[in-house]
């Protein structure tokens, strides 16, 4: 059973404009989100993270927000660059902090396409 | 600082034999972790080893094992190959000392004929 489900498998955006990937996810128990972005050949690097006690959280061109009530994030990205193409997974943990964050619920993924 | 290091980077093996995946932690790490990811899914957790234990284990069958050594790197084993165990392995570590997030290694390329 899927407990963190990316529904959108791609996402097209033109370079300038705002980049909004959505995750959803079933576990009340998850306190802990994370996005990764994933190019070919490489394993996925951390983008940004949130706790259950934020609801928003940005860094950058990136700002995630948790709807905890709604049970989903979705992920910003303003303004999208080419260089923002990949693959953007959804992660959860049950546990902030600690040797149990190691264990991580991913979404399927979404490949971003981000063209000039 | 080196980051996460796995070996080798692909590998292909026929059904039924056996194989072993290498895994060195960030430094500084002493927490690893395998994941699965299949072709168009999301990573899966396999288990996880925390002093020289596993500590974690997700819906893996018994086939999957794995051993952590006193400086932390990790191996994992799979036996008896399936088709359906082709995959890429990623190899993540961390700390219970700190909340960062997970560091991935680039991963091993494992295709099952």
């Amino acid at each position: 059973d899927q407990q963190v489900k990316q529904n959108s498998p791609s996402l097209s955006v033109q370079e300038g404009r705002i980049s909004i990937l959505n995750c959803d996810y079933t576990n009340s128990m998850f306190d802990y989100f994370l996005w990764y972005k994933k190019y070919p050949a490489e394993g996925p690097t951390f983008l940004i993270s949130i706790s259950s006690i934020k609801d928003k959280n940005e860094d950058g061109r990136f700002t995630v927000f948790l709807n905890k009530s709604a049970k989903h994030l979705s992920l910003h990205i303003v303004p999208s660059q080419p260089g923002d193409s990949a693959v953007y997974f959804c992660a959860a943990s049950g546990a902030y902090g600690g040797s149990t964050l190691g264990r991580l619920y991913f979404g399927r993924g979404t490949q971003l396409t981000v063209w000039p | 600082d080196a980051g996460v290091t796995q070996s080798p980077t692909h590998l292909i093996k026929t059904r039924g034999q056996q194989v072993t995946l290498r895994c060195s932690p960030k430094s500084g790490h002493d927490t690893v972790s395998w994941y699965q990811q299949a072709l168009g899914q999301g990573p899966q957790f396999i288990f996880q080893y925390y002093e020289e234990e596993e500590r974690q284990r997700g819906n893996f069958p018994d086939r999957f094992s794995g051993h952590q050594f006193p400086n932390y790197s990790s191996e994992l084993n799979v036996n008896a190959l399936l088709l359906g165990d082709s995959a890429l392995y990623l190899c993540a570590s961390s700390s219970p000392e700190t909340t960062g997030p997970l560091h991935f290694g680039n991963g091993t390329r494992l295709t099952v004929t």
